[in-house]
């Protein structure tokens, strides 16, 4: 499709179980974006991609949480041992172009609401 | 460090009234302004941005948003509210030369429209 794709819609899983949430950007999006969305928290930077240069994963909230862009285009975050805290909706974004070029909007995916039981 | 204030959880209006979603935001330069809707169980979409040039900016649906610099303010108002305008609203804030977060858009906590019928 045109939009950004993210796999699984919804994740049920167990206290300490890992999980990994797919992104897949439109096509040409040099930077990605994840976001969490908890209940009444707005949506809370988690990382940032753009083109060949290391990420800034200055918002991932502990080292469970990580993060990977493959080919420069489908990301993949992954939660580790996971705990009823990390139950949210993860947000995928995608734009154009990044750094301070970017004066344009992020496209957002439709998230991947996860629930730690 | 950005920031951005959304001081109203929820914002009730009747249908056909005018409708204001208010945000205010910190930021050591120029900002770059967005706002986004997200209905029920959907991803974010693009509303309007204010980059540079008139203060008010007109988007998408009829929205509109005035950029006030001297109160730091982004105000996103319609002139007459429809039911289907009921949504969850975010104000974002992008300060371009910030240095390494100038890509970051820093979100507000969200403002829950409800048109009456």
């Amino acid at each position: 499709g045109a939009g950004v794709s993210q796999s699984p819609s919804n994740k049920v899983t167990e206290k300490g179980k890992d999980v990994e949430l797919r992104c897949d950007p439109i096509s040409g999006h040099t930077a990605l974006y994840w976001y969490r969305q908890s209940l009444g928290q707005g949506l809370e930077f988690l990382i940032y991609f753009q083109g060949n240069s290391a990420p800034d994963k200055s918002g991932l909230p502990s080292d469970r949480f990580s993060a990977e862009r493959t080919g420069g285009s489908v990301s993949t975050l992954t939660i580790q041992r996971t705990q009823q805290e990390d139950s949210a909706v993860y947000l995928c974004a995608s734009s154009l172009v990044g750094g301070r070029a970017n004066t344009g909007e992020l496209f957002f995916g439709e998230g991947s609401r996860l629930t730690v039981l | 460090a950005q920031s951005v204030a959304q001081p109203e959880d929820q914002v009730n209006v009747a249908e056909g009234n005018p409708l204001t979603v208010k945000c205010t935001y910190s930021v050591s330069g120029n900002p770059y302004l967005f706002w986004y809707v997200q209905y029920p169980n959907r991803g974010l979409q693009f509303l309007l941005k204010y980059i540079t040039g008139d203060n008010l900016v007109k988007g998408s649906y009829g929205f509109e948003a005035e950029f006030n610099k001297s109160q730091t303010s982004f105000h996103l108002k319609k002139p007459s509210a429809l039911v289907s305008d009921s949504a969850l609203y975010f104000c974002a804030v992008r300060d371009p030369y910030s240095g390494a977060g100038s890509y970051q858009l820093t979100f507000g906590k969200g403002t829950k429209l409800s048109v009456i019928p």
